[in-house]
């Protein structure tokens, strides 16, 4: 069955350094997404992605976050200047062209210290 | 704006027992409804969806029903399982680019 491939699965950084969290979304989906998940709260969305251009960010996203599919397989979440509360896990997900559901990868535990 | 919101956890009952989750939500429009499951150590995995009112998805033995009327889309089980432990999200999706909006997650604990 095909499935979202997120890695690492766990990163530690150290606060003000730039990481990268890799996703390889189902070949055949067009829409990519990022959210995270403070320990003990809810699942917050962040970003989504559509023909090669962020179609919705949230709040969140801001300047030091980015996202890029560059290579047309992978889909990565880039945060520029990590701080304390980034500390998240960070889940991939992709949808097909009819967006019927969306697949969500096993997450990438972030710590900042 | 929209939201959703589910009761807090943790529930904890029997094997055999019965099981609901509510979940009720605000959003403008007609928005598609989910829940998704998160077992121990594992990513989010759709469980069932609906995307009109008085649709009633199921799956493993789980059901849930949108109700326009009460903006609800409370998730039952009749007899669950130990392996029916896990956190569960209820989520609304309201946009053409699929974005899903979350409650705070059930997490529910069956005992032998």
């Amino acid at each position: 069955e095909p499935e979202v491939t997120q890695t690492p699965s766990h990163q530690v950084t150290q606060m003000g350094q730039e990481v990268i969290l890799r996703c390889v979304p189902i070949s055949n989906h067009l829409y990519f997404y990022w959210y995270r998940q403070i320990l003990g709260q809810k699942v917050e969305f962040l970003v989504s992605f559509y023909n090669n251009e962020i179609s919705e960010k949230s709040e969140i996203f801001d300047d030091q976050f980015s996202v890029e599919r560059p290579d047309g397989s992978n889909f990565t979440l880039k945060i520029r200047s990590t701080k304390l509360e980034d500390s998240a896990m960070y889940f991939c997900a992709s949808s097909d062209p009819l967006l019927t559901e969306a697949f969500f990868g096993q997450g990438t535990r972030l710590t900042v210290v | 704006g929209n939201s959703v919101t589910q009761m807090e956890g943790p529930v904890t009952l029997s094997e055999e027992a019965f099981l609901t989750i509510n979940c009720t939500y605000t959003a403008t429009g007609y928005p598609s409804l989910f829940w998704y499951v998160q077992y121990p150590g594992e990513g989010l995995q759709l469980l069932l969806k609906a995307t009109k009112a008085d649709d009633k998805g199921s799956n493993k033995g789980f059901e849930a029903t949108y109700r326009k009327e009460t903006t609800s889309f409370h998730l039952e089980k009749g007899s669950v399982q130990v392996s029916d432990s896990a956190v569960y999200f209820c989520a609304l999706s309201d946009n053409s680019w699929g974005k899903l909006q979350f409650g705070a997650g059930t997490q529910v604990v069956v005992t032998p």
